[in-house]
């Protein structure tokens, strides 16, 4: 079974520039979820879509956003993009089976590195 | 508000010793405790969770309530434990949603 794959595998942009990752889940997995691992931050949730709908939001700006699609891959948009927003972007996947997201396993695709020069 | 600390960045051991990564939680409700690892080329998935009360690779982590730890133990070591560790903890904040808050993680290595 394939796991969850992302695009790109890195990214170099500068200051100002837009950028948007993808992200496809598990076959079956309807759950996606967005994390930020920036250097000496550790891992940050970003948003997390269930159904096409957009259920959590971690406490980044709105020029961080993103969209689940009907085969419920999944797409993270960044705009204005500023030096600290280098990191790794991590999307996981889930299958929803209790009311609770964090109570079903996720699992992790290899992230994308985005560079901001 | 929900915090995580992991307190240690950095753990060595030798190999056959046991291990214990420290993990503390701030969060005033019943929360959900975690364990994620992280092995060197390989993705972030998930060790094991309280609720479960399993034992994975031969580590376990009991929820201590009153000092609000979540510790990871495993009696001997092996150096394919060599990996980063991150504590995690969801609950559910003020306005009714979800949060899942990681630890900055602890980066273990079992030496020889």
């Amino acid at each position: 079974e394939a796991g969850v794959t992302q695009s790109p595998t890195h990214l170099i942009k500068t200051r100002g520039q837009q950028v948007t990752l993808r992200c496809s889940p598990i076959s079956g997995h309807t759950s996606v979820y967005w994390y930020q691992q920036a250097l000496g931050l550790g891992l940050q949730f970003l948003l997390w879509y269930d159904e096409g709908e957009e259920r959590n939001r971690g406490n980044f700006p709105p020029r961080f956003s993103g969209r689940q699609f009907p085969n419920y891959s999944s797409e993270l948009n960044v705009n204005a993009l500023e030096l600290e927003d280098s990191a790794l972007y991590l999307c996981a996947s889930s299958l929803r089976t209790s009311g609770r997201a964090w109570a079903d396993t996720q699992y992790f695709g290899p992230g994308t590195r985005l560079t901001v020069l | 508000a929900q915090r995580v600390t992991q307190p240690e960045k950095l753990l060595s051991v030798f190999k056959g010793a046991p291990v214990e990564l420290k993990c503390n939680y701030s969060y005033s409700g019943s929360p959900e405790l975690f364990w994620y690892v992280q092995y060197s080329r390989q993705r972030l998935q998930l060790l094991l969770r309280h609720i479960s009360r399993e034992s994975i690779k031969g580590f376990t982590a009991d929820l201590n309530k009153g000092e609000t730890s979540f510790h990871l133990k495993k009696p001997f070591a092996q150096e394919e434990d060599s990996a980063m560790y991150y504590c995690a903890l969801s609950g559910v904040t003020q306005g009714g949603s979800e949060k899942l808050v990681f630890g900055k993680g602890t980066k273990l290595t079992v030496n020889p």
